[in-house]
């Protein structure tokens, strides 16, 4: 079945970028809406983006100025850059798939600290 | 954005009993075209990702158990489980996809009385 599998430095420094990869295994990464939500710990749900496999994005207002998703179909993943980050981007982020989010990557903590 | 606000925040069931979780957006997302409401609920058991239990407000993805429904329509939702499991033990989260940003309200916690 198909599976989400997010992966990227669980550590980045104040001021840098945030950068993450989502691997679509066992089915095409085509014909479906993909998106990164986090969770800060403890915290509720925020949705970041999403992409569409022919490239149309739509992002979060309240991130829209620091985010790129991007895809790559040859490769069935997509990507999260999320430039500028603080501490208040310590989260666990996630990708999913489709606008009800139907599945789910199990999630990586990114912690942001000097 | 819509805002999406649950009640309560948390909740105590004995096991075997109902448990009802509200769900409140602070505008439609039913779309009139399709008459559907553009709400799904999910369930976070602790260190896990959320798992979507209902969709279209109403329902129930595939090989969720059918102690599990959702109801409501426009602007007002619920989420009952029939008879409280042991494993229902967790963060129940609505959300809405009428329009972005996708927004999902603030959780729910879900314990054993």
């Amino acid at each position: 079945q198909v599976q989400l599998q997010e992966s990227g430095p669980g550590l980045v420094k104040p001021s840098e970028t945030l950068s993450l990869t989502c691997t679509v295994s066992g089915g095409s990464i085509s014909s479906y809406y993909w998106s990164w939500i986090r969770q800060p710990p403890g915290k509720g749900l925020e949705w970041i983006g999403y992409i569409y496999n022919s490239g149309s994005t739509n992002y979060n207002p309240s991130l829209k100025s620091r985010v790129t998703i991007s895809v790559d179909t040859s490769k069935n993943q997509f990507s999260l850059r999320l430039s500028s980050v603080t501490a208040a981007d310590t989260a666990v982020y996630y990708c999913a798939r489709n606008w009800n989010f139907d599945l789910w990557g199990r999630g990586t903590l990114v912690t942001v600290s000097s | 954005d819509i805002v999406m606000t649950q009640s309560p925040d948390s909740l105590a069931v004995s096991l075997g009993e109902r448990a009802t979780i509200n769900c409140k957006s602070s505008q439609t997302v039913l779309f009139s075209s399709n008459d559907k409401s553009y709400l799904a609920w999910y369930q976070q058991r602790p260190g896990q990702p959320p798992k979507l239990l209902i969709y279209w407000a109403s329902t129930r993805e595939s090989g969720v158990p059918d102690r599990f429904s959702g109801s409501g329509s426009g602007t007002d939702f619920t989420l009952t489980i029939s008879s409280l499991q042991a494993e229902d033990v967790a963060v129940y989260y609505c959300q809405q996809y009428y329009s972005t940003p996708y927004t999902f309200g603030q959780g729910t916690k879900l314990e054993i009385k």
